[in-house]
């Protein structure tokens, strides 16, 4: 069963903390993707990545950053988490060009004291 | 900037209806996505959409696509409470590699 996996299920940290965000596919995926979402928001794009070493800026990435040293792994970094980034975070990841869509983690609720 | 759009965003119906829910965007795209969610869990991939007219049926729901009118369609038949959760779609650009999502519509089904 094909899977991602993200670290942590739910995750409280205090104002000021570098957060890691952690995420895993065994499927061979090139791409992978960090959204956040929020009630009334939807879903929207942090960071996405179409390689090792590269990465791309979604639509919000201010306050975010990512690394991805091997195919499977995509992290996203809070290097100084604030109270506006509680959040649920999901992470997925897709083929070239996503034409089967995405596949999904589980998600991690973060939530910033 | 490719936009999508859902409504309702928000729906209770009851069971034994038959409703539709809308997913228009706004630029040039040849594939759609929907999505599921149930409360305090992940997306779950329903249907993929790949051509002008697709049309994909699992149980109580059908999607269908029209790339010329830039729409996308969820009935559904005859509603079960299972069915409650939220629905999204999402378009990919014919540019890029990410998905853009509607904000999701929010079904409740009740006796």
């Amino acid at each position: 069963d094909v899977k991602v996996t993200q670290s942590s299920r739910y995750l409280v940290k205090r104002t000021g903390e570098k957060v890691f965000l952690e995420c895993v596919q065994d499927m061979d995926h090139e791409n992978m993707f960090w959204y956040r979402q929020d009630p009334g928001l939807g879903l929207r794009l942090i960071y996405f990545s179409y390689d090792v070493k590269m990465k791309e800026k979604g639509d919000i990435p201010e306050g975010y950053s990512v690394s991805r040293e091997k195919k499977e792994r995509f992290s996203l970094i809070l290097e100084s988490a604030s109270t506006n980034q509680t959040s649920m975070y999901l992470c997925a990841s897709s083929s070239p060009h996503a034409r089967a869509g995405y596949t999904f983690g589980s998600g991690t609720r973060l939530t910033v004291v | 900037e490719l936009k999508v759009e859902q409504n309702p965003l928000f729906l209770s119906m009851q069971e034994g209806k038959n409703y539709t829910i809308y997913c228009n965007y706004s630029t040039t795209s040849d594939r759609l996505y929907w999505y599921r969610q149930d409360p305090g869990k992940s997306l779950e991939s329903l249907f993929v959409l790949l051509s002008n007219g697709a049309v994909k049926q699992e149980g109580r729901l059908m999607a269908s696509l029209d790339t010329k009118a830039r729409l996308s369609t969820l009935h559904i038949t005859a509603a079960v409470h299972d069915l409650s959760a939220t629905y999204f779609c999402a378009v990919g650009s014919n540019s890029g590699y990410a998905l853009n999502f509607g904000k999701g519509t929010s079904l409740l089904v009740t006796p």
